[in-house]
């Protein structure tokens, strides 16, 4: 079985700064995919970022990226610039290809504040 | 754009009582998903269905039983209600059939609270 854990409950980070989300994940798949969803509050979840396993370079989409170090099993999200919108819980989630249709194994969560 | 709806944002029950979670995406989409959402515990899934008809139970499926009986619905069922359960559930689908692993997307969520 897969676990996904994210040790920080809380972040918090001011306006325009830079900050790091923490995740790490176990798994003996080999083919598999991490994900980044976004929930605001009373708001949808939804995608930040995805990285495919078999990829090495980090992928990035905007001012989000993520540092995959596949050896130590790490996936952490770097918002840069930061916004008041980027406030949210964010989940860290893997999934597994073949047969497992991308069923989402999801991590506790972290919860960022974003300080004016 | 990809729209996942469910039918209710608050929902409250009482101990025993059967309920009903809906589910509606309009994407044409292979797979759904019903998780439950528990602070400190993240997502966790309860049942997923890759076709009409077809489901897998998840990690959680006791107390849960689903229906698909059209490919955009996907009713989560709670035969006899329990205080337990008292949770928000999201649902969610995504496009992929077979090996393929695509984004889900995720409805509003329903708060449902069993007294």
């Amino acid at each position: 079985a897969q676990t996904v854990t994210q040790s920080q409950p809380e972040m918090s980070v001011q306006e325009a700064e830079t900050v790091t989300l923490s995740c790490t994940y176990d798994t003996s798949e080999s083919d598999y995919y991490l994900f980044w969803y976004k929930q605001p509050p009373s708001r949808q979840m939804i995608l930040v970022i995805r990285q495919e396993a078999y990829k090495q370079q980090n992928a990035t989409e905007n001012r989000f990226s993520v540092n995959f170090q596949k050896a130590a099993k790490s996936f952490s999200l770097k918002i840069s610039d930061s916004q008041l919108g980027d406030a949210a819980m964010y989940f860290c989630a893997c999934a597994f290809g073949g047969t497992s249709y991308g069923k989402l194994t999801f991590g506790q969560g972290t919860i960022l504040t974003v300080h004016p | 754009d990809v729209k996942v709806t469910q039918s209710s944002r608050y929902l409250v029950k009482r101990t025993g009582e059967k309920v009903f979670l809906e589910c509606v995406q309009d994407m044409d989409h292979e797979n759904m998903f019903w998780y439950r959402q528990d602070p400190g515990l993240g997502l966790r899934l309860i049942y997923f269905s890759y076709d009409v008809k077809m489901k897998e139970k998840g990690d959680i499926p006791e107390g849960y039983s689903v229906s698909r009986e059209k490919k955009e619905r996907f009713s989560l069922i709670l035969e006899s209600a329990s205080t337990n359960q008292t949770s928000m559930y999201l649902c969610a689908s995504s496009l992929s059939a077979g090996g393929r692993v695509d984004t889900q997307y995720f409805g509003p969520g329903t708060r449902l609270t069993v007294l």
